[in-house]
């Protein structure tokens, strides 16, 4: 069985300082994870996949994610922050070949001007 | 420009009422999704079809229904026998369904808020 959990709820951020979403899961399987972002009132648009390619993701928007299969973690950061930025991000698992997608409950992101 | 488009983005539902939410693709994509998002709540899978004429119950079915007459369509309606269904519900869809070791990037529409009155 798979599951996801998104640590923080709510993070606040300055303008042009580093970003950091906590992402830890758990997995029967090699599994497959996955970083959206939701602006408000907007569909999810895909920031980045992992897919046991390569531990270090890199994604759109100069986003990337760090696979750690000793920690099962699968934290999104970008070295700084733009107002842009602002938004809910989810991450989320699935098995191997699986359909399923199992959602965190997400991060809402705020960038301090 | 390909994507998925969901219509209306809002509606309102009087009490009692079917409403139905459309959901296109020009993607080519075979598998389709409907989820439902409610507010500090991850995405809940409500269906989900591989082909044509083929759908399967996500983890909350119960008071929605939906068809698959055309690749590119998965209307979901919203019945009366849904007792809370105020949300925000989103489709997708991905290219394969459960093809080989990696799962499929799953592409979502805008959305479509749908309101209770």
């Amino acid at each position: 069985a798979q599951s996801v959990t998104q640590l923080d709820s709510h993070v606040s951020v300055s303008e042009g300082t580093p970003v950091l979403l906590r992402c830890n899961y758990s997995s029967s399987y090699s599994p497959s994870l996955f970083w959206y972002v939701q602006h408000p009132n907007k569909g999810l648009q895909l920031l980045l996949k992992y897919t046991s390619a390569a531990t270090l993701v890199k994604g759109i928007n100069g986003f990337e994610a760090e696979f750690k299969k000793s920690e099962t973690s699968f934290h999104l950061t970008k070295p700084s922050a733009h107002m842009s930025d602002a938004a809910e991000y989810f991450c989320v698992v699935s098995g191997s070949g699986t359909y399923k997608y199992i959602f965190g409950t997400g991060t809402r992101l705020k960038v301090l001007a | 420009d390909g994507g998925i488009t969901q219509s209306p983005k809002y509606l309102f539902r009087k009490e009692g009422q079917n409403v139905t939410l459309s959901c296109e693709q020009n993607l080519n994509h075979d598998a389709m999704y409907w989820y439902r998002q409610d507010p500090g709540q991850g995405l809940r899978l409500i269906y989900y079809s591989q082909i044509v004429n083929d759908f399967q119950k996500g983890d909350i079915a119960e008071g929605y229904s939906v068809s698959r007459e055309k690749k590119e369509s998965f209307p979901l309606t919203v019945t009366s026998a849904q007792k809370n269904p105020t949300a925000f519900y989103l489709c997708a869809s991905s290219i394969l369904f459960s093809a080989g070791w990696v799962t499929d990037t799953q592409y979502f529409g805008p959305g479509t808020r749908l309101t209770v009155l």
